[in-house]
């Protein structure tokens, strides 16, 4: 089975600007998860995604927002990016809903970098 | 406060030599505790997770609630355990978030 791909792997953009990243889970999982990782702030959740509903969601503004289709791929959306909006960005998938049972399956991460 | 942490940043052992990597954990529940690992240049990916009380790798972690504590332990390590080694916490409910440790960096040296 192909694994999880994200796309693009890296972008560069400047502040104020929006950016859309892509996560394709691995085939017959519906449940996409996305993670920031910075130097300062280590692996941060974002929100996880299961039959095209977001089902979790962590500390963070209104400007990342997701959504997932129903093919299970999934988009996050950045607006009015902030140089603190660099990072890695992780998506993870799994069967099911992340927890104890399933198994989340990592992405290779997109960086983005905002000038 | 939910949270979860590794006090070690960086951690240095040699060939051969037992390894444990420390995680203590704060939630007011019965959350379920995983371990991840980053070998260089590869994903992030699970290691161990409490529930199935399994050896990977020679790694063990043994979840004790009333220390609130993960360790990882390995009795001897080897050269290729160098890695990124996380610590998370995944909720028994869907209304709590994800939390991951910051991480510890394992070198084995030889």
């Amino acid at each position: 089975k192909a694994g999880v791909t994200q796309t693009p792997r890296y972008l560069i953009k400047t502040r104020g600007q929006q950016v859309t990243l892509s996560c394709s889970p691995i085939s017959g999982h519906r449940s996409v998860s996305w993670y920031q990782q910075t130097p300062g702030q280590g692996l941060q959740f974002l929100f996880e995604y299961f039959s095209e509903t977001q089902r979790n969601k962590g500390n963070f503004p209104g400007r990342f927002s997701g959504r997932q289709f129903s093919n299970s791929r999934s988009e996050m959306n950045v607006s009015t990016l902030e140089l603190g909006d660099s990072a890695l960005y992780l998506c993870a998938s799994s069967l099911g809903l992340a927890g104890a049972v399933e198994t989340q399956y990592f992405g290779p991460g997109t960086r983005l970098l905002v000038l | 406060a939910q949270r979860v942490t590794q006090p070690e940043k960086l951690l240095s052992v040699f060939k051969g030599a037992p390894v444990e990597l420390k995680c203590n954990y704060s939630y007011s529940g019965s959350p379920e505790l995983f371990w991840y690992v980053q070998y260089s240049r590869q994903r992030l990916q699970l290691l161990l997770r409490h529930i199935s009380r399994e050896s990977i790798k020679g790694f063990t972690a043994d979840l004790n609630k009333g220390e609130t504590s993960f360790h990882l332990k390995k009795p001897f390590a080897q050269e290729e355990d160098s890695a990124m080694y996380y610590c998370a916490l995944f909720p028994p409910t869907y209304y709590d978030k994800v939390i991951f440790g910051p991480g510890t960096s394992l070198s084995v040296i030889p």
